[in-house]
């Protein structure tokens, strides 16, 4: 079983819906979800961190985590067609021997229409 | 870009030569990561490093080496490069020591004939 799982996609959404990104990992030790947006043949940029149960927001995004079923999400209100990307979510998974590393999983590619 | 520049962006070489990758950051961070991602599998951490000199294996170690010599500067060395070692090759620095809250640099796209 892969430690960080998400949807490959691709996902395809029209301009102005709500794009919602799914992120599921298998170690309850895990303490730190991060979302990185990828443009084709581009680095992954940061764009989202979250710590704690809940949601939070920053501008059109919103990172959802539920610790108890161990699972992140990521949602992009508005969504416009910049925001076609893949997104890849990344757990700082204590269980593998390291809390110095984050595990990814191999990203959702989302394409907003116009 | 989190003052982060790696070199050389793209190179081709032959099976058999030996490619060393630079990874160079200018805000003296603590942790450097090099990663390499393929289609179908992500991101997938090679090897790390948590100061000058201290480093570790990532998930897949295995023909690649590292060396830290100073502190701004990441060497990522292919002893003898294989065409499975064709890849996008990002290195990374952690920037806060109470998460892991990672920036890449521009990447590095080598192709092994």
């Amino acid at each position: 079983q892969k430690e960080v799982e998400q949807n490959s996609g691709p996902l395809s959404v029209p301009e102005g819906a709500i794009a919602s990104l799914n992120c599921t990992y298998s170690d309850r030790g895990s303490q730190s979800f991060f979302w990185y947006r990828q443009y084709s043949g581009k680095s992954p940029e940061l764009i989202m961190s979250i710590y704690s149960n809940g949601d939070k927001e920053d501008g059109r995004f919103t990172a959802q985590l539920n610790k108890a079923s161990q699972y992140v999400s990521l949602l992009i209100r508005d969504s416009q067609p910049s925001d076609s990307a893949t997104y890849l979510c990344a757990v700082n998974v204590v269980s593998s021997g390291s809390a110095r590393q984050l595990t990814f999983g191999s990203g959702t590619q989302l394409t907003v229409l116009p | 870009d989190a003052g982060i520049t790696q070199s050389p962006r793209h190179k081709v070489t032959e099976t058999g030569t030996p490619v060393t990758l630079r990874c160079h950051q200018t805000e003296n961070h603590r942790y450097m990561y090099w990663y390499r991602q393929d289609p179908g599998h992500g991101l997938r951490l090679i090897h790390y490093s948590y100061g000058v000199k201290d480093t570790d294996k990532g998930e897949v170690s295995d023909g690649y080496s590292v060396s830290r010599s100073k502190t701004e500067d990441f060497l990522l060395t292919l002893e003898s490069a294989t065409s499975s070692q064709t890849s996008v090759y990002f290195c990374a620095i952690r920037t806060k020591q109470e998460n892991n809250e990672q920036f890449f640099g521009p990447g590095t796209r080598l192709t092994v004939l």
